[in-house]
């Protein structure tokens, strides 16, 4: 069974600065990784899209990695920005057609 | 492009009562799936459509059951609601038509199910 962690759970940073949220998962036999961002009681956006073959994938500010092997991805956001206050969820898509999901890390960019 | 759209967005029911959740996928997807979350959780999966049938099922009762319309759109039904089945219910469509496995999944805004 594919158990998905994300750690920190919860992070607190200053306006401006990077932020590195963490995904691991326990079988590396998957198709791809998404990140997704959710807001308070609303739907999930997806930000990032890495396939299995793919080391890394960028967008804007945001830039993630993937390490199949070791089953672990890392989602970096430069420069960040209150608006950037939200929680992102890591997703992984195996054999088995659905998206396991990790719990989350909450993300506060103080102003 | 509308994207993923559910309906309703908030629901109240009571114990014991059925409800049915629709959702209609983002323009060209073929495969809806269904996800719960519950607060402070990430989204556990329910079950997914493809061509009108059941193709994987997560592990939920029997009392979730859902179907797939030939214009790809999908209920979640779910009966003798528990207050445990109090949650944020998410579709996700994606296009895994012709044997596809790799896609992006685009979700909606989800509907939040109350039970009380």
């Amino acid at each position: 069974k594919q158990e998905v962690t994300q750690i920190p759970a919860a992070l607190s940073v200053p306006e401006g600065e990077n932020l590195v949220l963490n995904c691991s998962f326990t079988d590396s036999a998957i198709y791809n990784l998404q990140w997704f961002r959710q807001d308070p009681g609303k739907g999930l956006t997806s930000l990032l899209l890495i396939q299995s073959s793919q080391r890394e994938q960028t967008s804007g500010r945001l830039n993630a990695s993937l390490d199949k092997s070791s089953g672990r991805s890392t989602l970096y956001i430069a420069a960040s920005q209150p608006g950037d206050s939200a929680t992102y969820l890591c997703a992984v898509r195996a054999r088995d057609y659905k998206l396991s999901f990790g719990a989350g890390t909450t993300v506060t960019v103080r102003a | 492009d509308a994207g993923v759209t559910q309906s309703p967005t908030h629901l109240i029911k009571t114990r014991g009562q059925q409800v049915t959740l629709r959702c209609s996928p983002k323009s060209g997807h073929d495969t809806v799936s269904w996800y719960q979350q519950a607060l402070g959780q990430g989204p556990q999966f329910i079950f997914q459509y493809y061509e009108e049938e059941e193709r994987q099922r997560g592990n939920f009762p029997d009392r979730f059951s859902g179907h797939q319309f030939p214009n790809y759109s999908s209920e979640l039904n779910v009966n003798a609601l528990l207050l445990g089945d109090s949650a944020l219910y998410l579709c996700a469509s994606s296009a895994d038509g012709q044997g596809a496995v790799d896609t992006e999944a685009f979700f909606g805004q989800g509907t939040r199910l109350t039970v009380v």
